[in-house]
C-alpha cells in the first residue's frame, strides 16, 4: 500500500517558468512532509518541509502548499532553472511511528531551454 | 556546520567477505538513517538510529546490521557479501523540532561486490 503518491513520472517546464509538482498521501496521522531532490548517481538532497499544522511554507524559490483535505501537497519551484533538472521526491513522517520516512516514488522534472 | 560525512567513499570486496562503513550526522543531530540506492530498486531503507537504539527497520536481511554510538555517529555492517550488495550506501541524520524536520543525506558509499 502505497501512502505517498507522485502520480506523475515526469514533467517538462520551460526555463523561467513554474514547475509545480504534486504528492497525495493517504495517512491522516502523517505531521511532516518533505520534498527533495535527486541527481543521477547521488543521494537525495533536502529542500524544504512543512508540518501538518501548517498550510504553506516557503524557503526562497521553493513554496510548498499543503492541503490536508484533500490529502494532497505541492512544491511550487519559482523561476525554474536548468540546474532543477532532477529527480523530486515527496516524503511524509508519522510521529506515532517512530518518525519513520515514506518517500513517494518520485518525478522526473525536465527544464527545457 | 559540517554536513554528513561517510567513510569510505569507495569500497571493493569480494563475495563472502564483511563490510563495515561508517557515517558522522550533522553536529546536533541524533537520528541517524542508512539507505541503499541502486539503479533497479532506487532508493531502500534499511534502518534508523535514534539514542543508540534501532527505532525503524526496512525490509533487509539479517546480514545487513548496524549500530550507534553515544556520539551519534553510527556504522552499518554487511556480512557475506553477495553481488547483489553493490549499491550506494547513504547515511542520513535528521533533525526534528517543533515546526520543522529536516534530513541530510551524506555522499554515499559506493560499494562494488565482485
Amino acid at each position: 500500500d502505497q501512502q505517498v503518491k507522485q502520480n506523475s513520472p515526469s514533467l517538462s517546464v520551460q526555463e523561467g517558468r513554474i514547475s509545480i509538482l504534486n504528492c497525495d498521501y493517504t495517512n491522516s496521522m502523517f505531521d511532516y512532509f518533505l520534498w527533495y531532490k535527486k541527481y543521477p548517481a547521488e543521494g537525495p538532497t533536502f529542500l524544504i518541509s512543512i508540518s501538518s499544522i501548517k498550510d504553506k511554507n516557503e524557503d526562497g524559490r521553493f513554496t510548498v502548499f499543503l492541503n490536508k483535505s484533500a490529502k494532497h501537497l505541492s512544491l511550487h519551484i519559482v523561476p525554474s532553472q536548468p540546474g532543477d533538472s532532477a529527480v523530486y521526491f515527496c516524503a511524509a513522517s508519522e510521529e506515532s511511528r517512530d518518525d519513520k520516512i515514506i518517500f513517494g516514488k518520485g518525478t522526473r522534472l525536465h527544464i527545457l531551454p | 556546520k559540517a554536513g554528513v560525512t561517510q567513510t569510505p567513499r569507495y569500497l571493493i570486496k569480494t563475495r563472502g567477505q564483511q563490510v563495515t562503513l561508517s557515517c558522522s550526522p550533522i553536529s546536533g543531530h541524533r537520528s541517524v538513517s542508512w539507505y541503499q540506492q541502486t539503479p533497479g530498486q532506487g532508493l531502500q531503507f534499511l534502518f534508523e538510529y535514534f539514542s543508540e537504539t534501532q527505532r525503524n527497520k526496512g525490509n533487509f536481511p539479517g546480514r545487513f546490521s548496524g549500530r550507534q554510538f553515544s556520539n551519534s555517529r553510527s556504522e552499518m555492517n554487511v556480512s557475506t557479501l553477495e553481488l547483489g550488495d553493490s549499491a550506494l550506501y547513504l547515511c542520513a541524520s535528521s533533525l526534528k523540532l517543533a515546526g520543522s524536520y529536516e534530513q541530510y543525506f551524506g555522499p554515499g558509499t559506493r560499494l562494488t561486490v565482485t
